[in-house]
């Protein structure tokens, strides 16, 4: 069946160049989560959305990363000005729905990730 | 802040061993917890939810266990093979409104079956 799905899966920037990253949540999924992983850590949260409502962005890093979720099903990161120490790999989720109580719907399900890297 | 600790980092053992990953936060004041796998240059896969009125889930070879109060819990594998080395992760959901969305995820544990 169909999953999460990220693209790019890999993108080289230079330092000082926007990118944009995208993520396809499972369809109906309403709550959708951005996750940054470095090399050999454990995912860090960035940012969620409910719907096309951005409910939480307090784990964005600086004002040059943004998301969006204009329609409530495709999301796009996008992180201007590429420093080095963003080099990471960006980790998308998606669930069914926050507000119910049931394991199932509260599972997150994530996708393969684009791995950033900085030069 | 809430803050999720795995132990051990890397643990390598021979195939057909049972094993234990530790897992422990420092807020037990949580809505669920979850157990994830990683394969390298791969995304995360869900193994197990637990809710915070439980105390243990089941899936074949695996069992998790959750002791809230004392903010603990592990991950036991029966009869490992090969193809369960892989990274587990272990994560958080806090039950603030505020934080609440989001997972907190541990550092990892890396694990090797070896043949």
């Amino acid at each position: 069946g169909a999953g999460v799905s990220q693209s790019p899966r890999y993108k080289v920037a230079k330092r000082g160049q926007d990118v944009a990253l995208r993520c396809d949540p499972i369809s109906g999924h309403v709550s959708l989560f951005w996750y940054q992983q470095a090399l050999g850590q454990g995912p860090e949260f960035l940012t969620y959305f409910q719907n096309e409502a951005q409910l939480d962005k307090s784990g964005l890093p600086s004002d040059r990363f943004f998301a969006e979720r204009p329609e409530g099903s495709v999301s796009t990161l996008k992180i201007q000005r590429t420093q080095q120490e963003d080099s990471a790999v960006y980790l998308c989720a998606s669930s069914l729905n926050r507000a119910s109580a049931t394991q199932f719907t509260d599972t997150q399900y994530f996708g393969p990730g684009t791995r950033l890297t900085v030069l | 802040k809430q803050e999720v600790t795995q132990i051990p980092a890397a643990l390598s053992v021979p195939e057909g061993e049972n094993l234990v990953l530790n897992c422990s936060f420092t807020d037990s004041a949580i809505y669920n917890l979850q157990w994830f796998r990683q394969d390298p240059g791969k995304g995360l896969t869900s193994l197990l939810l637990i809710q915070s009125s439980q105390r243990e889930q089941t899936s074949g070879r695996l069992n998790a266990s959750l002791d809230k109060s004392s903010g603990r819990s592990t991950l036991y594998i029966a009869a490992s093979q090969p193809g369960d080395s892989a990274t587990y992760l272990c994560a958080v959901k806090g039950s603030g409104e505020t934080s609440g969305s989001r997972l907190t995820f541990g550092e990892g544990t890396q694990l090797t079956v070896n043949p």
